[in-house]
């Protein structure tokens, strides 16, 4: 069984600063990796995915994302957010083995200040 | 193009009261999926649906059921809800059962169990 886990639940930065949303996953095979973006009230959308190839991927909106197996990590980073990157972040992993079902992580709430 | 709609946005049921949750998409996908996050837990997956006609259970599939009535149509239903089934569900679907095809998500619903 796969699983996720997410090591910030709250990540408060200042508009312009660069982040890092850190995720870490379990898995006993071959892993499909995803960061989804949740805005206020709305529901979630595709930021970025690693499927094969290129560690670095890159996003939407200026998000990008490594893939590190020795690590077994899939942080996401920008270098400078804005005021509307405010919105919760979810990492999630389909195994490829179960009509590709996602085991989510539980969440990290990115809070951009002024 | 509306994507993936959900009905109702709001519901307040109280405890032993029945009701179904609706889910459509336009994108000719096959397959469709019913999750709930609940704070802290990022979203858990409750049934899925790989193409028109099979439904299986996910995560945590107690107390619900679900219709897969056609191939744009997937509905849960609540037959005795209770306090614990507070939560907001989203319907999400994608072209195929692969692994890596993206999934898209409905706006959810906000179910209160009172």
């Amino acid at each position: 069984a796969q699983s996720v886990t997410q090591l910030d639940s709250q990540v408060p930065v200042f508009e312009e600063a660069p982040v890092e949303l850190r995720c870490n996953y379990s898995s006993s095979v071959s892993v499909y990796l995803f960061w989804y973006v949740q805005y206020p009230n709305q529901g979630l959308q595709l930021l970025l995915k690693y499927l094969s190839g290129s560690t670095l991927v890159k996003g939407i909106n200026g998000f990008e994302a490594e893939f590190n197996k020795s690590q077994t990590s899939f942080h996401l980073r920008k270098p400078s957010v804005h005021i509307s990157d405010t919105a919760e972040y979810f990492c999630a992993v389909s195994d490829g083995t179960s009509y590709g079902k996602l085991t989510f992580g539980q969440g990290t709430i990115l809070t951009v200040h002024p | 193009n509306a994507g993936v709609t959900q009905t109702p946005k709001f519901q307040v049921l109280k405890t032993g009261q029945s009701m179904t949750l609706q889910c459509a998409q336009d994108m000719n996908h096959n397959s469709m999926y019913w999750y709930r996050q609940d704070p802290g837990m990022g979203l858990r997956l409750i049934y899925y649906s790989a193409s028109e006609g099979t439904t299986d259970k996910g995560e945590v599939p107690n107390g619900y059921n679900v219709s897969r009535l056609n191939k744009r149509e997937f509905s849960l239903r609540l037959e005795s809800a209770a306090p614990s089934q507070t939560s907001v569900y989203f319907c999400a679907s994608k072209t195929t059962g692969g692994a890596t095809d993206t999934q898209y998500f409905g706006p959810g619903t906000r179910l209160t169990v009172l």
